[in-house]
């Protein structure tokens, strides 16, 4: 069964500031989605990952894929208020299933 | 028209009630799925149709019946719920899992919230 860790859970940041969210997950996956929700809505798509060593760059968010290591990274720089949401990793396995981490809770604070 | 279509948006249900959700995509994507999510958690995935033939029933309980009348239909069929049962449910397409270097990604609707009386 594929177990899909992300951290942290919780994370509040400043303005201005840096930081990057994690998602290891346990058995081979083909490719792998972020995800971005806010409060009462649907998932909104940020990136698709498709291959090991795949980066993807849209505006302050930057992803990335080690399949190798079974590990995606969702950086934030610089962080701005509108940023604040809820982020899914989901690596895609068989049957085109995608399983999502518990979700990182990012809030950026003025 | 790239767009995921659920109805109802917010759904209200006594427990020996009989009710359907409804999702709709004009985007020629012959998969699609259903998700369930609680409230603070990620979604869970419950069914999933590809080319309109169920294809993975991740051992939803029976009181959930899906239906996929054609490649631009899919149902929930809901009866007998517990109030357990209460969550925001996705639905999601995609092209299709024949086509995996095509296949980019899911797109998902806006959701229904279902609540269990």
């Amino acid at each position: 069964e594929l177990k899909v860790e992300q951290n942290p859970l919780f994370l509040s940041m400043q303005e201005g500031k840096n930081y990057t969210i994690y998602c290891n997950y346990s058995t081979t996956s083909d490719r792998l989605y972020w995800y971005r929700q806010d409060p009462g809505k649907s998932l909104e798509s940020l990136f698709v990952l498709l291959s090991n060593g795949a980066v993807k760059q849209e505006g302050r968010l930057m992803a990335s894929l080690d399949t190798k290591a079974r590990l995606s990274t969702l950086h934030i720089t610089a962080a701005v208020h509108d940023l604040s949401a809820t982020y899914f990793c989901a690596p895609r396995t068989s049957g085109s299933r995608l399983t999502f981490g518990e979700g990182t809770q990012l809030t950026v604070n003025p | 028209d790239t767009e995921v279509t659920q109805t109802p948006k917010h759904l209200v249900m006594g427990m020996t009630n009989k009710k359907s959700l409804k999702c709709e995509q004009h985007m020629g994507h012959r998969a699609m799925y259903w998700y369930k999510q609680k409230a603070k958690k990620p979604p869970e995935l419950m069914f999933v149709y590809s080319y309109e033939k169920l294809s993975i029933n991740e051992s939803v309980p029976s009181r959930f019946s899906p239906e996929c009348p054609n490649s631009s239909l899919l149902n929930l069929h809901l009866h007998a719920l517990q109030p357990e049962d209460s969550a925001l449910y996705l639905c999601a397409s995609s092209q299709g899992a024949l086509w995996p270097r095509v296949d980019v990604g899911y797109t998902f609707g806006s959701g229904t919230r279902l609540t269990v009386v």
